[in-house]
């Protein structure tokens, strides 16, 4: 079983769209980053947020940590098709070097 | 500056060969993590040093995986013997000491697939 669950698992959508990224747990976490990642690539860090309640911008990417600091949302505004990737939470637990990775969501945005 | 460095970057053998994934992490960072992503189990952490150290490596499968940093510049991956369900695309990364934040990026490398026949 995931620590992290994202949901969903997949999504296809087309460019223009926009759309909204889960990743939820029970546990708490010191902070949750977002990752995206290409194929053939690895990870790469696209923000972290460390305060419930924390909301954070990157251009059209808008990244929310629950009040608890147990879930977080990554809302894609305007979708582009250079935002397809797959797209992956990991939340830090009190060890800040140790980060569990959720499952992932696969997005796709067509033309 | 370059990222962390993996090699190789495909390897194909057959089973009960011995596997060694080799990771060199981005100078000056105190710690380096092996993961391994697979579509059923997603990314998993295997073993990570802080300062060529191993300090968790409950990550690990079992006994056939050992993972060393002999230096701050190197550490390596070993699979003996290597099974099929090994077969994966195995990651090193490396960071810097956070201190008490925890927002210090992971630096990934662009992984290893390795397949087991």
């Amino acid at each position: 079983t995931q620590l992290l669950e994202q949901s969903p698992q997949f999504l296809s959508i087309q460019e223009g769209e926009n759309l909204t990224v889960y990743c939820n747990s029970s546990s708490v976490f010191s902070s949750l980053q977002w990752y995206r990642q290409e194929p053939g690539e690895g990870p790469v860090l696209l923000v972290t947020v460390v305060t419930g309640g924390e909301v954070k911008k990157l251009k059209r990417l808008t990244f929310q940590f629950g009040d608890a600091r147990k879930d977080s949302s990554l809302h894609i505004t305007a979708a582009q098709t250079g935002d397809t990737g797959l797209y992956l939470c990991a939340g830090g637990i009190y060890n800040f070097n140790k980060f569990y990775f959720g499952s992932g969501t696969k997005l796709n945005v067509k033309p | 500056d370059a990222g962390v460095i993996q090699s190789p970057r495909h390897e194909v053998t057959e089973m009960g060969q011995e596997v060694t994934l080799r990771c060199k992490p981005i100078s000056g960072h105190d710690y380096l993590f092996w993961y391994r992503q697979t579509m059923m189990r997603g990314l998993e952490l295997l073993i990570y040093f802080n300062n060529n150290v191993p300090i968790d490596d409950s990550g690990m499968p079992e006994d056939r995986f050992s993972a060393k940093m002999p230096n701050a510049s190197f550490s390596t991956l070993k699979i003996q013997p290597s099974e099929p369900r090994d077969s994966a695309v195995y990651f090193c990364a490396s960071t810097s000491d956070p201190r008490d934040r925890g927002d210090q990026p992971q630096h990934f490398g662009d992984g290893t697939r390795l397949s087991i026949l």
